[in-house]
């Protein structure tokens, strides 16, 4: 069974600053593939970035870039230079296995996310 | 990327009635779309896998019969809610699946109020 764990239930950043929300996971599938998502308060479900479990190189997208450590099970998320609009709830996710057919996705908890001046 | 829209984004129907929610991959056909619940301040759970041409997927704790799920084509799959109590409340989410990306795109979500 695959697990997400997300600790941090909710985190403050000071506008412009970078934020790091945690994410570990827990699989015994070796191709799996993460995902973060922010659902502001309208709840769409918005993709930010992908890293999969055979990726040589951490994700980036902009300001968003993944921190992949794979013998720890953590898949960070760093948003840096944050804006107001950042503020919003923030899954993590894994799908595994990572092949070519559709996989379920299971979602962390979420970690609100607070953007102040 | 892909664009999932899902109908109505609200509702507020009276306990006993049923309700039908519609998630449609507009711009790609999706063999596959999810249905999500999610509570308020909650993540999002998985209800059920719904393949086109044939039946659902249910996760364990997921009534069939109450959560009725058909996908008759490559670009709708609708959900209905039979028999609706307040517990039904909550916020029903869809993703349709794309091949060509090997992900799941996710419709805006519908806010189901029972009174």
């Amino acid at each position: 069974a695959q697990k997400i764990t997300q600790t941090q239930p909710g985190m403050f950043v000071q506008e412009k600053e970078a934020v790091t929300l945690d994410c570990t996971y827990d699989t015994s599938d070796p191709s799996y593939g993460l995902f973060w998502y922010k659902q502001p308060s309208s709840g769409e479900m918005i993709f930010l970035i992908y890293q999969g479990s055979y990726d040589q190189q951490n994700a980036t997208e902009g300001r968003y870039s993944l921190n992949f450590q794979k013998a720890r099970k953590s898949a960070n998320l760093v948003i840096s230079a944050s804006q107001l609009g950042d503020s919003a709830m923030y899954f993590c996710a894994m799908r595994a296995p990572n092949t070519g057919t559709a996989s379920k996705l299971t979602f962390g908890t979420g970690t609100r996310l607070q953007v102040t001046l | 990327g892909a664009v999932v829209s899902q109908h109505p984004s609200r509702v507020i129907c009276k306990s006993g009635t049923s309700v039908k929610i519609e998630c449609r991959s507009l711009d790609f056909q999706a063999t596959t779309m999810f249905w999500y619940r999610q509570f308020p301040k909650k993540s999002l759970m998985l209800m059920a896998t719904s393949n086109e041409g044939s039946k659902a997927t249910y996760e364990q704790g997921v009534e069939k019969d109450k959560f009725l799920i058909n996908h008759a084509s490559l670009t709708l799959s609708t959900l209905t809610v039979t028999s609706a109590h307040p517990e039904d409340s909550s916020f029903y989410i869809c993703s349709g699946w794309r091949v060509s990306y090997n992900e799941q795109f996710f419709g805006p979500g519908t806010r189901l109020t029972v009174l």
